[in-house]
């Protein structure tokens, strides 16, 4: 199975300044049909998750474009580029190449 | 209003079985791929299981052998049977949409039910 490592865990940052989270994979993400199927998803406290990005780099309509996906192969990142204070929770990569589905771990934002 | 309502949740006992159903509104569940994800408490996200538009359907090595993904096109819902419960299978259940050009970019979640297995 393809094990999804983010970092960090944790992740306290200061209004206004920007966020950034990373997710390696340990295999490639890129799918024979040339597309590389990596999605960040946002789980605010208490509710369920919310894709954010799909396809390591689009933005789902109605996500604030302070969000920003990056990468290829096995290394992504997500970032926030001004951390509001609803964007507290956790965030989560998931690949969708290879099976089992796998998510990341997960990495909690908090303001500081 | 595209939307996902899941039901069925509950107290099992270890070994014993519980369905799942999650009804769709807004969309058709036969046009695209429908998966189950559950979340332990406190823990982090787990692909559970997916069915496609075709019939076909997959599980995580988990489950497999115990649960059972299927739909109801004609009541537009899908389900999940679970036997022979674990302990470890105390989660909340999601359902959620994969777009049928990417079936693993979950674009809608339902609210999740909780199943708790314990004696």
């Amino acid at each position: 199975d393809v094990v999804m490592t983010q970092s960090p865990l944790s992740l306290p940052v200061t209004l206004g300044q920007p966020a950034s989270i990373s997710c390696r994979s340990s295999q490639s993400l890129v799918h024979s049909d040339g597309n590389t199927y990596l999605n960040w998803f946002q789980q605010r406290p208490g509710q369920s998750p919310r894709r954010l990005i799909y396809q390591v780099s689009n933005r789902d309509s109605g996500v604030p474009d302070r969000f920003s996906g990056s990468g290829s192969g096995t290394d992504f990142t997500l970032k926030i580029s001004r951390v509001e204070a609803e964007d507290v929770g956790v965030y989560y990569c998931m690949e969708g190449t290879h099976w089992p589905l796998t998510f990341g771990g997960g990495t909690k934002v908090e303001i500081k | 209003e595209v939307q996902l309502v899941e039901s069925g949740g509950g107290l099992v006992r270890p070994g014993g079985s519980l369905r799942l159903s999650c009804a769709a509104s807004g969309f058709t569940v036969s046009s695209n791929y429908m998966s189950w994800v559950r979340q332990a408490p406190g823990k982090g996200l787990e692909w559970v299981s997916v069915t496609y538009s075709g019939g076909s359907t997959y599980y995580a090595d988990s489950v497999k052998g115990r649960f059972t993904i299927s739909r109801d096109n004609s009541k537009n819902s899908l389900y999940l049977q679970m036997n022979t419960l674990r302990g470890e299978d105390t989660a909340v259940y999601y359902c959620a949409r994969g777009p049928p050009d990417d079936f693993s970019a979950f674009d809608i979640w339902g609210q999740g039910t909780m199943v708790t297995v314990s004696s």
